[in-house]
């Protein structure tokens, strides 16, 4: 299995601003995934960061708006820019045990609150 | 685009009853179905994987079972506990990275 820690764990921000979140893993592992998850709701994929190449991003979701960078295998941060108070949810990074199953890991995730 | 059902959305039992969680899903073209746990505040915790080829999984007190053909997976938790209180999801997998989520069955287990 994985062990992921995420960075801040929280944060109250203000809107217009942007927020970066860090993701580090205590493996190298190929593919990370950037999840939200809004009040109320089940996840949706962000983005896939794979290093060495861009994100991918899902249907809704633009560069612009959520930069990702994947400098190595352990590490990855996601920024969510500009933002409103629509953004506020909590932000999950995972990795995939590809030597496995392909199981999905999970960090704890950030809760971000825009006012 | 897949959809994926949990249900039902809340569930309450007494400490020592067995219970079972339902999943469905539209599409059955899947690579894998996996459940998870959520506790308050946390992250996700991957309890069971089933492989599109495999029919189920255990683990400890817990069995999850995966009909691919209709659409349908269930999460059997046997002789329940306060600490299996949580939210319990289930994700299916298809090929290209392609997830989709449900939206989760909170489990309370009264002592």
């Amino acid at each position: 299995s994985a062990v992921i820690s995420q960075k801040p764990s929280r944060d109250i921000c203000q809107r217009g601003t942007s927020l970066t979140i860090q993701c580090q893993v205590d493996s190298q592992v190929t593919m990370m995934f950037w999840y939200r998850q809004q009040p109320g709701q089940s996840l949706t994929l962000i983005a896939t960061a794979n290093q060495g190449s861009e994100a991918t991003y899902e249907s809704g979701f633009v560069i612009d708006k959520f930069p990702i960078s994947r400098p190595n295998l352990t590490f990855s941060t996601l920024t969510v820019s500009n933002m409103s108070p629509e953004d506020s949810s909590i932000y999950l990074c995972s990795v995939e045990d590809r030597k496995g199953a392909e199981t999905q890991y999970f960090g704890p995730g950030t809760r971000l609150l825009v006012l | 685009k897949q959809e994926v059902t949990q249900i039902p959305a809340a569930l309450s039992v007494p400490e020592g009853e067995n219970l079972v969680l339902n999943c469905s899903f539209t599409d059955s073209a899947i690579y894998n179905l996996q459940w998870f746990r959520q506790d308050p505040g946390k992250g996700l915790t991957s309890l069971l994987l089933i492989q599109s080829s495999q029919r189920e999984q255990t683990s400890g007190r817990l069995n999850a079972s995966l009909d691919k053909s209709s659409g349908r997976s269930t999460l059997y938790i046997a002789a329940s506990q306060p600490g299996d209180s949580a939210t319990y999801l289930c994700a299916v997998r298809h090929t290209g990275n392609q997830f989709y989520f449900g939206t989760g069955t909170s489990l309370t287990v009264i002592p």
